[in-house]
């Protein structure tokens, strides 16, 4: 059972271009709503994280928007550069000693 | 201050043989995870534990998998009798908290 699901799969965007990767949850327990940024060969690396009292967050060029009541939150990527390639995995969990639900992820390739 | 340790970072074992995967957590964390990454998948939980304790080991297969975080030293993840399909990245992160997580860089199984 898939509880957070992820896309697109794969994007190519142009630099400068505005990526958008998208996540549904089902569980209206979570409450906490990050996104990992990994590069090959290394671990996932926090990124953003939001939680439902709010319905965006911007840090730098990284912004989530969240839509509480469609159970959808997206990351946005602005001036995207190519050194931003990378996959990038949402990822829900609620408090209370759960662990974090990843999506499947989305291989972003920046070209210049 | 180190971020969270895993070693080795590549470990070749024969079919049937023993993994021991070690992971030192962030000075001041006492919440462990392990989780299993499949090349173009995502994520996937498999045990949280706290110091001594397993609290949640619901994404463990019920046999040949075993972790233990011991009072003094690493959190240990042991594949006994590894098969093909246990090849993977195995990631782990500790947090202070239940949220907030930090991953270390992985170890990479591959069974022969």
């Amino acid at each position: 059972q898939q509880q957070v699901k992820q896309s697109p799969q794969s994007l190519i965007v142009q630099k400068g271009g505005i990526p958008i990767i998208n996540c549904a949850y089902e569980n209206t327990a979570f409450d906490y709503f990050p996104w990992y940024q990994q590069f090959p060969g290394k671990g996932p690396a926090l990124l953003i994280a939001i939680r439902p009292d709010v319905s965006e967050k911007k840090e730098g060029r990284f912004t989530i928007s969240f839509n509480k009541s469609a159970k959808q939150f997206s990351l946005h990527i602005m001036d995207s550069q190519p050194g931003d390639s990378a996959t990038y995995f949402c990822a829900a969990s609620y408090s209370g000693n759960t662990p974090l639900v990843f999506g499947k992820g989305t291989r972003l390739s920046v070209i210049a | 201050n180190a971020g969270v340790m895993q070693n080795p970072r590549h470990l070749v074992r024969r079919r049937g043989q023993e993994a021991r995967l070690r992971c030192s957590p962030m000075k001041g964390h006492s919440h462990v995870y392990w989780y299993r990454q499949l090349p173009e998948e995502g994520l996937k939980f498999m045990v949280y534990l706290q110091k001594e304790n397993i609290i949640d080991e619901s994404g463990m297969p019920k046999e040949r998998f075993s972790a233990e975080f011991p009072k003094e030293g690493p959190s240990i993840l042991r594949i006994q009798q590894v098969v093909r399909g246990d090849s993977a990245a195995y990631f782990c992160a500790s947090s202070y908290q239940e949220i907030g997580y930090t991953f270390g860089s992985g170890t990479r199984l591959t069974v022969v």
